[in-house]
């Protein structure tokens, strides 16, 4: 089954502790992105990877990190997380830069206290 | 000016009734528009994506695209329990990969 698969699903930490957040695609998609949801602001992107190697800053990239090192995997990371940061979080994928359209996951609940 | 605004609801109407969820956008450069639609505690799917002005019809489910009035629209006929949820929509430019989404409307079909 086509799919994006994040984890934790629901998470609860405490300022400071980093923590990192699973993204894996199966669909072979070159195009990966990570977005936060807020009620009010709906989905903000966070950062995007249009590659292996290659990553940038979306909307709000303060105080998160990414990495791809490989096609199907997009961590996004929290070195030092803040109560500001307590949000749904979406990871998002699809084939190519201008084709076709997001397929997301399930969400990320983090709450940082 | 939010880029696209969307009005959040909630929106509560009977079974079978006709629903009309709308974004209004404030730049012309964009070119694609799409409906995604999120139920609670998933994430969104796409459900409609239109390029043009004018309609595009996916069974219960109708886009509309007026371009000359930078407004979107989602028409559900014979709205049935399950299609309560949250729409959201989303539009980009042809060049660029940058999605913009609104905030949502929460609709409620009750029987």
């Amino acid at each position: 089954e086509a799919q994006v698969t994040q984890n934790p699903r629901y998470l609860i930490t405490v300022t400071g502790k980093k923590l990192t957040v699973t993204c894996s695609q199966n669909m072979n998609h070159e195009y990966m992105s990570w977005y936060r949801q807020d009620p009010g602001l709906g989905l903000r992107q966070i950062y995007y990877s249009m590659n292996v190697e290659v990553t940038d800053k979306g909307d709000v990239p303060e105080g998160y990190k990414v990495s791809r090192k490989e096609k199907r995997n997009f961590p996004l990371i929290l070195e030092s997380p803040s109560p500001n940061q307590t949000s749904l979080y979406f990871c998002a994928s699809r084939p190519g830069l201008h084709t076709g359209e997001l397929f997301f996951g399930e969400g990320s609940r983090l709450t940082v206290l | 000016q939010k880029e696209v605004e969307q009005d959040p609801g909630p929106l509560s109407v009977p079974e079978g009734a006709i629903v009309s969820l709308n974004c209004t956008y404030s730049n012309s450069a964009f070119q694609y528009f799409m409906w995604y639609r999120q139920y609670s505690r998933k994430g969104p799917e796409l459900l409609m994506y239109t390029y043009s002005s004018g309609n595009k019809e996916d069974g219960r489910f109708t886009a509309q695209v007026d371009k000359s009035s930078k407004y979107i629209s989602l028409f559900i006929r014979d709205s049935q329990p399950s299609d309560s949820a949250t729409y959201l929509c989303a539009i980009r430019s042809y060049n660029t990969d940058k999605l913009i989404f609104g905030t949502g409307t929460r609709l409620q079909v009750f029987p």
